[in-house]
């Protein structure tokens, strides 16, 4: 079965990039997309089709895939941003989540 | 606007079925537009889709909980429903439901609505 493959967790200093990936076999070849979900809180979604963002999300929030890797970038980043988050993918009529990573804004 | 709403039993016994239903408020459910979904996340876990169904019936199931998982859509009611059977401890989780747009291509699996969720605790 196709699988997701995140980093546990990943710190940044407010104001500064945090960068997120997740890997799998041929990613590039497929959409990604990524989820925000606070502590408590149902999950959002603020990128999809590799690098679209939703209505209401935030300009600072972007997205890339390419090869195995697709990437998370969040610029200038707020406390708010403090969250998992947590990337997904279609393979073999199944849908696949990556095992999510805690970002910390320290 | 739309809104999704989980509702079920909080408690279920080992063994028995666990049944749940996400009613969409504010919208319709009969459209080739989207498609409607379950995923779970167990207490401090990660997120596990569970399956998806059009209002035309069709379903996909994730191949893991495939033999136990039953979806189905209401369109009278604008609900759909979430059946599985056999359960264990394991299956104790927070249960979403979520709402896919259908038009990006088949390949193209996003959900961009999601319930609230509801917690779900298999125990004697």
């Amino acid at each position: 079965s196709y699988e997701l493959t995140q980093p546990p967790s990943v710190s940044v200093s407010p104001g500064q990039t945090a960068s997120i990936t997740c890997s799998g076999d041929k990613l590039g070849d497929k959409y990604a997309c990524w989820y925000q979900q606070r502590p408590g809180q149902s999950p959002v979604l603020v990128i999809y089709q590799d690098t679209k963002r939703p209505s209401g999300i935030p300009e600072r929030f972007s997205g890339s895939n390419s090869g195995n890797t697709a990437t998370l970038t969040i610029s200038g980043t707020q406390a708010m941003d403090e969250a998992d988050y947590y990337c997904q993918a279609w393979d073999s009529s199944t849908v696949v989540f990556g095992g999510g990573t805690k970002l910390t804004v320290l | 606007q739309l809104l999704l709403q989980e509702s079920g039993p909080g408690l279920v016994k080992p063994s028995e079925t666990l049944s749940l239903t996400c009613t969409v408020s504010g919208g319709s459910i009969s459209s080739s537009s989207y498609c409607w979904g379950w995923i779970r996340q167990p207490p401090g876990k990660g997120l596990e889709w569970i399956g998806s169904i059009f209002y035309s019936g069709s379903t996909y199931y994730n191949p893991s909980l495939k033999s136990r998982v039953t979806i189905s859509v209401d369109t009278s009611k604008i609900q759909f429903s979430l059946k599985l059977n056999s359960v264990t401890a394991a299956d104790t989780a927070v249960y979403y439901c979520a709402r896919r747009p259908a038009l990006g291509g088949s390949s193209n699996w996003y959900f961009d609505l999601w319930g609230r969720g509801t917690l779900v605790t298999v125990s004697s």
